[in-house]
């Protein structure tokens, strides 16, 4: 147990649906982050905020739309996905967004388009 | 561009030594992670150097080169519950994690 929980833990949806992964964290931190993990491909990191401002947002496809309400909850909404999109949504939380602070992750949202 | 690179697979017998390298070119340094991650689970921390040498934590240790852009994690008496992947992650001069793709450990009796 991490001290970051992740829901659901596995999620299937056609192309036309819209669905939201939820993220908290128990540990007082600051800075919160979504990854998207494929199969024997590096991890890819998908938004960051810190202090619950955006402060990263790696590219990615609007079809993912971040929200960070406070800074224990971070949620990932997903309308129109792609089979590609396919994987597994990884959470994590850290202090800060700063060199030493380790990242605490959440057990992931396994996620399947049809 | 930015690379981690890292053995895809290892296999080891149990009570034995392993050791997994890893190899980067990144913009910026500010620190390297290990984290294991277990099939279907969160990866977990295990190790943060940010100075050359080795960090030793139990049965894990950690080296730095970062003349080299070399690490490696050393894995000692060697247990079932080890079979593992274990991510190599770079922190660069934008404080982002740069990830390898994993090394898939595999531990046999």
């Amino acid at each position: 147990e991490t001290g970051v929980t992740q829901t659901p833990r596995h999620l299937v949806m056609g192309m036309t649906n819209k669905k939201s992964l939820k993220c908290e964290q128990h540990l007082g931190h600051n800075a919160m982050y979504w990854y998207k993990q494929s199969a024997k491909k590096p991890l890819e990191l998908m938004f960051v905020y810190n202090f619950k401002e955006q402060t990263e947002n790696n590219s990615v496809p609007s079809r993912f739309s971040p929200e960070c309400p406070n800074s224990s909850h971070l949620f990932l909404h997903l309308h129109t996905l792609q089979p590609e999109d396919s994987a597994l949504y990884l959470c994590a939380s850290s202090p800060q967004v700063a060199p030493t602070d380790t990242q605490y992750f959440g057990p992931g949202t396994r996620l399947t388009v049809l | 561009g930015q690379n981690i690179d890292q053995p895809t697979e290892m296999t080891a017998t149990e009570g034995a030594i392993v050791q997994i390298n890893c190899t980067y070119q990144t913009s910026g340094f500010n620190g390297l992670f290990w984290y294991q991650q277990h099939a279907g689970e969160a990866p977990t921390f295990l190790s943060y150097n940010v100075l050359d040498g080795l960090e030793e934590k139990g049965r894990f240790s950690s080296f730095l080169s970062r003349s080299k852009g070399y690490s490696y994690l050393l894995l000692k008496e060697l247990q079932m519950k080890d079979s593992a992947s274990y991510l190599c992650a770079v922190m660069d001069s934008n404080y982002q994690l740069i990830w390898g793709a994993g090394t898939k450990l595999i531990i046999k009796p």
